[in-house]
């Protein structure tokens, strides 16, 4: 199985602020690889995918980037909406498997 | 409108068999580009996938849970069924259901990714 390994496992910022959550695989997954926010009580939802690509409705202040093992989840000009917890997840074989977290947090 | 809904049990008893059932709206089961997995979460804990049934009727599973673990789907009642054999309090959680779906990625191949999500459903397993 590919496992994922996201850092750090929690983080606080202030509105305005830029963040960066980092996802790792176990092996190379091209651009596979999908991010999710998950707000408390809510069900996920998909913020980017193909390591990239921003999914239809979400700010532009949402930026992804990477390939093969390492990838990165930017967040500029935080918003309050936007503290919230964030998952990685690889499509590129099954078992599908996610990441253990990032929770953003108001510093 | 694509909508996803989970259905089942409130409470289960250790050693008792959970079953849960998804629901879905606005896309057929058949549709051969795409699938749905079933993920929990324990309170306050992290997200974890399940299983994955895909339009072939193909599955896969978590490998902690692949002995305990079945799915299977409904095309004509829209629905994936989820079981979960001898059950334990740790099994407490919220279960989801999500649909993959195909989207075209920058490398020049598809990428699968959960696009629309059920609510969840809470379940606790105790005596």
């Amino acid at each position: 199985d590919i496992q994922m390994t996201q850092s750090p496992s929690s983080l606080s910022a202030s509105v305005g602020d830029r963040v960066t959550i980092t996802c790792r695989s176990s092996q190379s997954i091209s651009d596979y690889l999908n991010w999710y926010q998950q707000k408390r009580g809510k069900a996920p939802k998909l913020v980017i995918y193909g390591a990239s690509i921003l999914q239809s409705g979400v700010p532009s202040r949402f930026s992804g980037s990477g390939s093969g093992t390492g990838f990165t989840l930017t967040i500029s000009n935080l918003q309050p909406e936007d503290f919230a917890t964030y998952y990685c997840q690889q499509s590129h074989s099954t078992p599908y498997t996610l990441g253990q977290g990032t929770k953003l947090d108001i510093k | 409108q694509v909508t996803l809904k989970e259905s089942g049990p409130v409470l289960v008893k250790p050693t008792e068999t959970l079953t849960l059932t998804c629901t879905v709206s606005g896309f057929s089961l058949s549709n051969p580009t795409m699938g749905v997995s079933w993920f929990r979460q324990p309170p306050g804990k992290a997200l974890e996938w399940l299983a994955h049934i895909f339009s072939t009727d193909e599955k896969t599973f978590t490998t902690s849970l692949k002995t305990r673990l079945s799915i299977s789907k409904d095309t004509s009642k829209s629905q994936v069924v989820l079981a979960l054999t001898n059950v334990d309090p740790v099994d407490t959680a919220t279960y989801f259901c999500a649909r993959t779906k195909p989207y075209y990625g920058n490398s020049g191949h598809y990428v699968d990714a959960f696009d629309i999500w059920g609510q969840g459903t809470m379940v606790t397993v105790s005596s």
